[in-house]
């Protein structure tokens, strides 16, 4: 069985361009999560998907950041314009109600 | 709101030797989860190993294993016999057990290097 699979796992802009990352869940998993970890910072929770549903956005640092989950499937993350304190790595997570399972993240770097 | 502190960013341990990471946090509720996960370079982060608060008895996977103090709000992860392949990032975590909500409160995390 596939695991939660990221993409880009790099990803290197300038402050002000756009970039659009992704996340597959493991199949049947209702549960997906986004968080981010700056470097030598904690890994911070951005937002809860239950299904196509947004059941927490809390943890969005402002507007810049859209969260989609179209069908319940795929996840993205757009950040627009992106600004350098957005660098980081942006983790996925998925759960059917129990353990969470992560992706291997995907690396942020705004020059 | 809850907190995780894990207050050493480095560690090392020789091969085979035991080594223990800590973590402490701060929380108001009485019942919760506290976890391990492990993230070893440019691969997925994996639990390692799970508490729930309501259980006196420690938590024991293998050769890890954890030393959970509720009262003083203290959840160390021991490795035992450790190996190279033990070389990782932890990340100490906790959550509410709201059936359905697996958010998760990290801390910082401890680099861990095993010595050959």
């Amino acid at each position: 069985e596939a695991g939660v699979t990221q993409f880009p796992s790099h990803s290197v802009i300038e402050k002000g361009q756009t970039v659009t990352l992704r996340c597959d869940p493991i199949s049947g998993h209702d549960n997906l999560y986004w968080y981010r970890r700056v470097m030598g910072k904690e890994i911070k929770f951005l937002l809860h998907f239950v299904k196509e549903s947004k059941q927490d956005e809390s943890g969005m640092p402002n507007n810049r950041f859209l969260a989609e989950r179209t069908g319940g499937t795929y996840s993205t993350l757009k950040v627009q314009p992106a600004e350098l304190e957005d660098s980081g790595v942006y983790f996925c997570a998925s759960s059917h109600g129990g353990e969470l399972f992560f992706g291997e993240g995907s690396r942020l770097t705004v020059l | 709101a809850q907190t995780v502190t894990q207050s050493q960013p480095e560690m090392s341990v020789q091969e085979a030797e035991t080594v223990t990471l800590s973590c402490t946090y701060d929380t108001s509720e009485s019942d919760y989860y506290l976890f391990w996960y492990k993230q070893p370079p440019s691969r997925q982060m994996i639990l390692v190993i799970r508490q729930e608060a309501y259980k006196q008895q420690n938590a024991t996977e293998n050769r890890f294993s954890v030393n959970f103090q509720k009262a003083a709000k203290s959840f160390s992860l021991k490795i035992s016999d450790s190996q190279l392949g033990d070389a990782a990032m932890y990340f100490c975590a906790y959550r509410t057990p709201n059936f359905g909500n697996e958010k998760l409160t990290f801390g910082t995390g401890t680099r861990l290097t095993i010595i050959p």
